[in-house]
């Protein structure tokens, strides 16, 4: 059964540092993955989606990559604001036709 | 830029009755889903529906959950006899066609069984 797993859970930072946030699965065979971004109480907004065959994916100041032989993505925010703080999360689609979800990380980026 | 639709934002029920919760997908999309989230917890796959019937379903979609597509615009999830555990953040997505394609999210619906 594909386990999807973030670290950190929670992460804290001053503006205008760079940082990562990472997912991991367990089962490589994955048809493609996608990175939300989760504002407190609100819906999921779909930030990057890198298929199968992608090694990276960006848009703005976030990048995403892919490596599914060792069952990981990461997300890098550049430069972050307090704008971005949100919870991120990642999803992943196998061969079903569902979204399978992970922890999430909750990030903060103070003044 | 064509968005996904919920209503209500929040929806309190008693215990017992039943809810349905309502989505307008992007109107050109073919894929429906209904995921779940309750507080703290992941994201959840309920189901998904092409072609005017459910093609996959998960283990918490069970006998007091249904779906329909009454006409050529709204998505709806009917929950029979509400518990309390039901309580959760219910989106909904779509997507255009099949294959590699990203979903597009709902704002949610927060649904309080008391």
């Amino acid at each position: 059964k594909q386990e999807v797993t973030q670290i950190p859970a929670a992460l804290s930072v001053p503006e205008g540092e760079n940082l990562v946030l990472n997912c991991s699965f367990t089962d490589s065979a994955i048809y493609n993955l996608q990175w939300f971004r989760q504002d407190p109480g609100k819906g999921l907004t779909s930030l990057l989606l890198i298929q199968s065959s992608q090694r990276e994916q960006t848009s703005g100041r976030l990048n995403a990559s892919l490596d599914k032989s060792s069952g990981r993505s990461t997300l890098y925010i550049a430069a972050s604001q307090p704008g971005d703080s949100a919870t991120y999360l990642c999803a992943l689609k196998d061969n079903t036709d569902k979204l399978i979800f992970g922890t999430g990380t909750r990030l903060q980026v103070f003044p | 830029e064509p968005e996904v639709t919920q209503t209500p934002s929040h929806q309190v029920t008693q215990m017992g009755q039943e809810v349905i919760l309502r989505c307008v997908p992007i109107s050109n999309h073919l894929y429906f889903y209904w995921y779940r989230q309750i507080l703290g917890q992941k994201v959840e796959f309920l189901v998904s529906f092409y072609n005017n019937e459910i093609s996959e379903k998960s283990e918490i979609f069970d006998d007091q959950f249904s779906v329909e597509r009454p006409d050529g615009s709204n998505f709806t999830l009917k929950i029979r006899s509400t518990k309390l555990e039901d309580s959760a953040m219910y989106f909904c997505a779509s997507k255009q066609r099949t294959g590699g394609e990203e979903q597009y999210f709902g704002p949610g619906t927060r649904l309080t069984v008391t």
